[in-house]
């Protein structure tokens, strides 16, 4: 797990509040995504980065707002969000993000987000 | 899109019992099936996949099969140990459209000691 971190490990939030997840990776890779895992749903891809680049952001609200500055980091900036955005938060990487072998997605220990 | 289905939702066997949790995807054109672990306060971690172009794949206890026909794969745990309990998700993506993964709802195993 030390390959993708992701900080802070628990947040708590208003939903008036401005908070924002950081992950990074160690492995070199150059995807790296956001997925939402909440209480009896199957993992929901939020935004994926390829070399930076946003390649996909599947229909998720704008008071979620991700930043990729470099293929090592990825945040996700939270703004008046709603109390069912609660979730653990898992941030992934890849080598690569083209349909080859190199695609394996490594996970990170994710963000419990609570939102009050 | 592609939708995928996971049975059962929760798995309770004997320590050394073998486990097998399965799953059924919409999409034929999907080749790409992994499985994932998920331990309590961790991000889940890959412990097995399989490419359409095989039939079965085998890691020490560990295997999982793919029928493409009927569109199903499954995981097969064997002589299971108290360290396997853990959340497994299966996942299937389409290497040629979207490349998204997506997600199966889950199997809660428990090994009882």
């Amino acid at each position: 797990e030390t390959g993708v971190t992701q900080t802070p490990r628990h947040l708590v939030m208003g939903m008036t509040n401005k908070k924002s997840l950081k992950c990074e990776q160690h492995l070199g890779h150059n995807a790296m995504y956001w997925y939402k895992q909440s209480a009896k749903k199957p993992l929901e891809l939020m935004f994926v980065y390829n070399f930076k680049e946003q390649t996909e952001n599947n229909s998720v609200p704008s008071r979620f707002s991700p930043e990729c500055p470099n293929s090592s980091h990825l945040f996700l900036h939270l703004h008046t969000l709603q109390p069912e955005d609660s979730a653990l938060y898992l941030c992934a990487s890849s080598q690569d993000f083209g349909g080859g072998a190199a695609d394996t997605q490594y996970f990170g220990p994710g963000t419990r987000l609570t939102v009050l | 899109g592609e939708n995928v289905e996971q049975h059962p939702s929760t798995l309770s066997v004997q320590e050394g019992d073998s486990a097998v949790i399965k799953c059924t995807y919409s999409d034929s054109a999907s080749n790409y099936f992994p499985w994932y672990k998920q331990e309590l306060g961790k991000g889940p971690q890959l412990i097995i996949d399989i490419r359409s172009n095989v039939g079965e794949k085998k890691d020490q206890r560990i295997a999982v099969t793919l029928n493409k026909t009927a569109k199903h794969f499954s995981l097969h745990i064997t002589e299971t140990q108290p360290e396997d309990s853990a959340v497994y998700f299966c996942a299937a993506r389409d290497l040629q459209g979207a490349q998204k993964l997506v997600f199966g709802q889950g199997t809660r195993l428990t090994i009882n000691p």
